[in-house]
């Protein structure tokens, strides 16, 4: 495809549940981030990803929250044992090479924990 | 810990009027800083990204200016149109040893109206 694309767009979970969410990068982007956005905020990294390796996990709030890039391609975030402040919009980013070039953003999926 | 401040958080100005986004930060040592674009349920599209060692970059009726060593940055929309109705966001990107990634203002909700 011609952007980034992440799945499902809008989710909602009961509180315990696990959830996993898809973000499919440019074809080709060698970095690949993750953001989470709560309403009314601006977005707010959780980790990041140089083909596969995850070289900056810093951001993710809690063990409960896992991303994996297997194939230097698609990533997923999963999410154990969903808490109501779970509840936001997460981003997914790529950019072509270095984590310093211009980032492109997907359409974002919209988590609500009940 | 690098913050960034958007003032202000909301502005309404009627079609054809000029206006300036404002955007601060707190640490000047930073790679570069990018502008987005956000429309309601969407991602970000980016906009503009200035360089640290740039001072503005310049795209159609936006023009995006940058003062590293009083950290500061402001958007210029000339020839406001409705269709330019959305909130932006600044982002700065700062190195973190491993990788580097994007640190978000609140952004500001621009309405435009005829």
């Amino acid at each position: 495809g011609a952007g980034v694309s992440q799945s499902p767009r809008y989710k909602v979970a009961k509180r315990g549940q696990d959830v996993a969410l898809r973000c499919d990068p440019i074809s080709g982007h060698v970095s690949l981030f993750w953001y989470q956005q709560a309403l009314g905020q601006g977005p707010e990294f959780l980790t990041y990803f140089q083909n596969e390796a995850q070289l900056d996990k810093s951001g993710l709030p809690s063990d409960r929250f896992f991303a994996e890039r297997p194939e230097g391609s698609v990533s997923t975030l999963k999410i154990q044992r969903t808490q109501q402040e779970d509840s936001a919009v997460y981003l997914c980013a790529s950019s072509l090479a270095t984590s310093r070039g211009t980032q492109y953003f997907g359409p974002g999926t919209r988590l609500l924990v009940l | 810990k690098q913050e960034v401040t958007q003032i202000p958080a909301a502005l309404s100005v009627p079609e054809g009027e000029n206006l300036v986004l404002n955007c601060s930060f707190t640490d000047s040592a930073i790679y570069n800083l990018q502008w987005f674009r956000q429309d309601p349920g969407k991602g970000l599209t980016s906009l503009l990204l200035i360089q640290s060692s740039q001072r503005e970059q310049t795209s159609g009726r936006l023009n995006a200016s940058l003062d590293k060593s009083s950290g500061r940055s402001t958007l210029y929309i000339a020839a406001s149109q409705p269709g330019d109705s959305a909130t932006y966001l600044c982002a700065v990107i700062v190195n973190t040893g491993t990788a580097s990634k994007l640190t978000f203002g609140t952004g500001t909700r621009l309405q435009v109206t005829l």
